[in-house]
Order: C-alpha cells, then structure tokens, then sequence
C-alpha cells in the first residue's frame, strides 16, 4: 500500500517561496500521477496541479505562473515549490496519488499524506 | 474551471438515519465524480469514484449515483463515525475541482 508523508517548512515569509516534499514508501514509484491539494483554513479543497514519474505536468492555471513541481524517482518523492506567497496561501497542503481504474471512472485520490501546514506570516 | 455545488451545510441527522447528499457540476462531466469523507485533523478519504464505485475497504452504507451534471452520495443506518465533512471531486477536465463540502453532523 502507497503511503505519503509531506515535509517542510511550517512557516513562510510573505512573497518567499513555499517548498514541500512528500516523500513516497510502499507500493510502485511509477506509473503515478502525483498530486498537490490544499485545504486554507475553513474552507474546502483546492488542486493545485499534478506530476507524472515521467515529469509531465498539468497545473491549475490558478497557480501556473508561480508554481513549479519536480520528481525525483531515484529517492521516491516529489515535490512544490510555489513562488510569491502571500498569506492567503496559508493552508493544509496534502500531496495525493491520483488513479485512472477504467476509462469510465475518471482521475480519483485514492491515497493521501496526512498533510502539512503551511502558514504564511512574517 | 468546472463549478461544483454541493447540498447546503451543516446536514444534521440522528444515528440510524440516511441522509442524501447532492453534487451539481456546472457542466457535463459523465461519471468523472469522486466522493471523500474528510474528518478534522486527517487526511481525506476516497469513498466513491466513477460516480457509484465504492472503494475497497469502505463500509456499504456508502453509496453514490448519477451521471451527467447531478450526482448523489447516501449514508445509509448514519453512525456517530460518520461525522466529517464530504466533498465530491470532478475530473471530466483540469483543473480538477471540488464541491464546496458538506459537514454531516449528529
């Protein structure tokens, strides 16, 4: 079973840039879509983007211009890096695998970190 | 970016009960809908996927329907375990989005 575990820095100073890594154990390393969600507080979920082993990327155009994702398949993780935070990006940063069973079914997150909070202040 | 509008919250419900929850995309999204449970403090958990799937290991009183734009997700015998917060999730096209949540109460 693919367990996730996100690491970084808890607190961010305004306009710096945001690095978490979620590191990868159990299960295959390839063949994963991997994906960064976040949760700001009272409010709901947000995709930011997702990285396949491969490296190919799809981001939320939301984010696109100051979000950077990478993977590293020889250490098992991947991990973000968003540029020009400010504290609206204060949040609960999750990192999920997402999964295609069938053509009918669509992308889902089938396994999740327990989540890193990330609290923009200075 | 597709809009997902989920049943107004808080839902409230005593033990036992079954209780609906609705999903409307504001577009055409098939069966891309996936459903999560989310308590406080924990990672989301995958319930449904392909709108009516239930994931391994999740109890049957979980169910999902619905195709298209509307979408439904049933507790049914409600268990005071189930409180949390529910969200669906679209994946017809990027940006994926979520329903704004629904917190289930007892």
């Amino acid at each position: 079973q693919v367990q996730l575990y996100e690491s970084g820095p808890g607190l961010v100073k305004p306009s710096e840039t945001l690095s978490l890594i979620c590191n990868v154990s159990g299960g295959s390393f390839s063949n994963y879509y991997w994906n960064w969600i976040r949760q700001p507080a009272g409010k709901g979920l947000e995709w930011l983007g997702r990285i396949y082993t491969g490296g190919s990327t799809n981001y939320n155009p939301s984010f696109q211009s100051r979000l950077t994702m990478s993977v590293d398949t020889s250490n098992n993780l991947f991990s973000l890096r968003l540029r020009s935070v400010t504290p609206e990006d204060t949040a609960v940063y999750y990192c999920a695998t997402a999964t295609q069973s069938a053509f009918t079914t669509g992308w889902y997150f089938d396994y999740w970190g327990q989540g890193a909070l990330v609290t923009v202040s200075s | 970016d597709i809009q997902m509008t989920q049943s107004l919250s808080p839902l409230s419900a005593s033990v036992g009960d079954s209780i609906t929850i609705n999903c409307r995309a504001s577009q055409y999204i098939t069966t891309y809908v996936s459903w999560y449970q989310h308590r406080p403090g924990k990672a989301p958990k995958l319930l449904i996927y392909g709108a009516s799937i239930l994931q391994s290991g999740v109890p049957s009183r979980f169910s999902g329907g619905g195709s298209g734009t509307d979408f439904t997700l049933i507790i049914s015998d409600l268990q005071p375990e189930d409180v949390a917060t529910y969200y669906c999730q679209q994946s017809y096209s990027t940006p994926f989005t979520f329903g704004g949540g629904t917190r289930v109460e007892i």
